[in-house]
């Protein structure tokens, strides 16, 4: 267990429907990170941040956003859904701003849209 | 932007043998190097890195190396068990950047 808590699991939605993804950091961790993990593009960064503020921003379209709270949960929004849009969303954390060998990852949220 | 990708799709293995799982990468400013190993059902989990001034690197039981002349970077496995079964990935840093780019994935089939 990384400590990195994603909910839900699994989620079914309807195209054009809009959903939230959550994301409760390991304790003590300030960056959240958010990945997109589809069979044709593999894990794509969307975006980072960092005790409330975002950071980095990456391959992330303008139908999805994303905060995060001040006890430091994070929230990834998802709106205008399309089918393309099915994929499996990480969600990392880490102390400090890197990502690399400090950040940990939850265990994904699989988004089905039909 | 620049790429990281992975010259096998699928590399099968029988237990107790070592494994090579190669990683091509395009930029050459890449400086920070990261193997991942992501069982089924579960996020990516960090296995070692290795920084661009170095060669080599070992833990425990897996070796990455890096060949920064052909932008070439393999992570071995020794004696190979059937728990190794997973996609691992390669991913990069560069610039500064903090955030990995990833490549996209070889899965590992250990047979019994």
């Amino acid at each position: 267990d990384s400590g990195v808590t994603q909910t839900p699991k699994h989620l079914i939605t309807a195209t054009g429907q809009r959903v939230t993804l959550r994301c409760s950091p390991r304790s003590g961790d300030l960056s959240v990170y958010w990945y997109q993990q589809s069979l044709d593009q593999g894990l794509q960064f969307l975006i980072q941040y960092y005790n409330g503020e975002e950071r980095a921003k990456g391959n992330i379209l303008e139908r999805f956003s994303a905060q995060q709270f001040p006890d430091l949960h994070s929230e990834l929004n998802l709106s205008s859904l399309e089918l393309g849009d099915s994929a499996l969303y990480f969600c990392a954390s880490s102390v400090g701003l890197k990502a690399g060998a400090e950040a940990f990852f939850g265990q994904g949220t699989r988004l089905t849209v039909v | 932007g620049e790429s990281v990708g992975l010259h096998l799709p699928t590399l099968s293995v029988q237990e107790g043998d070592n494994s090579i799982i190669n990683c091509a990468y395009s930029n050459s400013a890449s400086d920070y190097f990261i193997w991942y190993k992501q069982e089924s059902g579960k996020g990516p989990q960090f296995i070692i890195d290795i920084r661009s001034n170095m060669d080599k690197r070992q833990g425990q039981r897996v070796t990455v190396l890096l060949n920064k002349t052909v932008k070439h970077l393999s992570l071995q496995i020794a004696a190979t068990q059937p728990g190794d079964s997973a996609v691992y990935f390669c991913a990069e840093t560069s610039g500064g950047s903090y955030i990995p780019t990833f490549g996209r994935g070889t899965s590992l089939i250990v047979h019994p």
